[in-house]
This record gives structure tokens, C-alpha cells and sequence, in this order.
């Protein structure tokens, strides 16, 4: 199972774009990525998902690279209800028997 | 509801009780997910569902958990004489476990507290 990196926390401002970079070395041909989203006492709510280059939806754009060792995860124009923790997955959707580990994740903080 | 409900949203028992969570996931769901989160830490998943099944309960904690699945529908997920280290929120997830789509539906959790 492909393990995951991330900063533990970020700042940033209200009106500004945030990226958030995921590690994940070790992914595997049919590993997509997924990203995750979670409010206090709430549980996660998916964001995003995507296998290669740039997936874009309402909320988000996912960007990753040629060799797929790291994912992007970019919010545009963050509002204060942004402040959340987010986390990256790596896995395959084929193969629900593996170990779905969310990590840390990491606290992103919007400052007005 | 549409959406992945658990029950009851909050536990509070005496160390040594069992306790039973219930999931309920979205109506065809074949995958279904458990999950626990103590405070201010991540996620950590503890035994998944296809069907009825579950084909790796390596992610149970110790012995005096387990869970079932009936119908391909309702979960409980079981706690035998509970220690304080159990008190966390149970998370419970559903999905159509599809390639071209598995995301996660969260439901609110349960939050136990063992006192």
C-alpha cells in the first residue's frame, strides 16, 4: 500500500489559492488518488480523485505529474469555510481487501 | 435520509460494558467501511465490508472487537469489555466500491466515551 506525505499544517488567506502536495513514492500502476475533506465532528467528505495529469471539478483541481510520486491538490480563492483538514489516499479502487490509511492529513487554517 | 446514518451519535459507558455501534450505509452500497478517529488524530480504518464479507479483519484493534454485516445493508460494529483507550469517534463509510467510482460517503460518527 502506498504511503503518503503531507505538511501537517498551512496558512493562508481569504482569496488566495491554496496548494496542498502529496507525497506517495511508492504508488502502484492502478492506485488513483483521492483527496479528502473534514470539519470538526463531521466525518470526511470526498473532494476529489484522479489517476493522471489534471482532473478539475467545482471545488478543486488535482494536479499530478508524469511519474505520479506526488499529487497537488489546489483550492481556489480558499474562503474562511475552507478551514479544514485534508487528507490524500493512495489506492487501488479494484482491491478493497487493502488497509485505507488516512494519515495525518493536514490542518489548513483560512485567515481573514 | 439519503446519506450514511450511525447510531446513537453518542456512547457513554462504564469501562468493562460491551457497546454496539450501528451503521446504516446508503441503499446500494456494497462496500462498507469502519473507521476510528481519537481526538485530534487521523483516521484509523479498522475492518471493511463487501457484501457481507470481510475478507481482512487484521485491522481490529484486539479480539474484544468485531463487527457484522447482514443483508449487504446494516453494520454493527461490537465492543467487548471496554477499556478507556477505546473512547473515540466510530466512523462508518459506504461506497459502490466501482472503479470508476469509490468514493467514501461518511456518516456522522458515533462518539464513545468509556468512562
Amino acid at each position: 500500500l502506498a504511503k503518503t506525505t503531507q505538511p501537517i499544517s498551512m496558512d493562508s488567506y481569504e482569496g488566495q489559492e491554496v496548494n496542498i502536495t502529496c507525497s506517495h513514492n511508492n504508488i502502484a500502476t492502478n492506485d488513483y488518488i483521492t483527496w479528502y475533506q473534514q470539519f470538526p465532528s463531521q466525518g470526511p467528505r470526498f473532494i476529489i480523485q484522479g489517476y493522471k495529469t489534471k482532473v478539475t471539478n467545482e471545488v478543486a483541481s488535482l494536479f499530478i505529474p508524469a511519474d505520479r510520486k506526488s499529487s497537488t491538490l489546489s483550492l481556489p480563492r480558499v474562503s474562511l469555510s475552507d478551514t479544514a483538514v485534508y487528507y490524500c489516499l493512495v489506492g487501488d479502487p479494484r482491491n478493497y481487501g487493502q488497509n485505507f490509511v488516512f494519515g495525518p492529513g493536514t490542518r489548513l487554517s483560512v485567515l481573514p | 435520509g439519503a446519506g450514511v446514518s450511525q447510531s446513537p451519535s453518542n456512547k457513554v459507558t462504564e469501562k468493562g460494558k460491551d457497546v454496539e455501534l450501528r451503521c446504516d450505509p446508503i441503499s446500494g452500497h456494497t462496500a462498507l467501511y469502519w473507521y476510528r478517529q481519537s481526538l485530534g488524530q487521523g483516521l484509523e480504518f479498522l475492518i471493511y465490508f463487501q457484501g457481507n464479507s470481510a475478507p481482512d479483519k487484521s485491522g481490529l484493534p484486539s479480539d474484544r472487537f468485531s463487527a457484522e454485516r447482514t443483508g449487504g445493508s446494516v453494520s454493527t460494529l461490537t465492543i467487548q469489555r471496554t477499556q478507556q483507550e477505546d473512547s473515540a469517534v466510530y466512523l462508518c463509510a459506504s461506497s459502490l466500491a466501482s472503479r470508476e467510482n469509490d468514493e467514501q460517503f461518511f456518516g456522522p460518527g458515533t462518539r464513545l466515551t468509556v468512562l
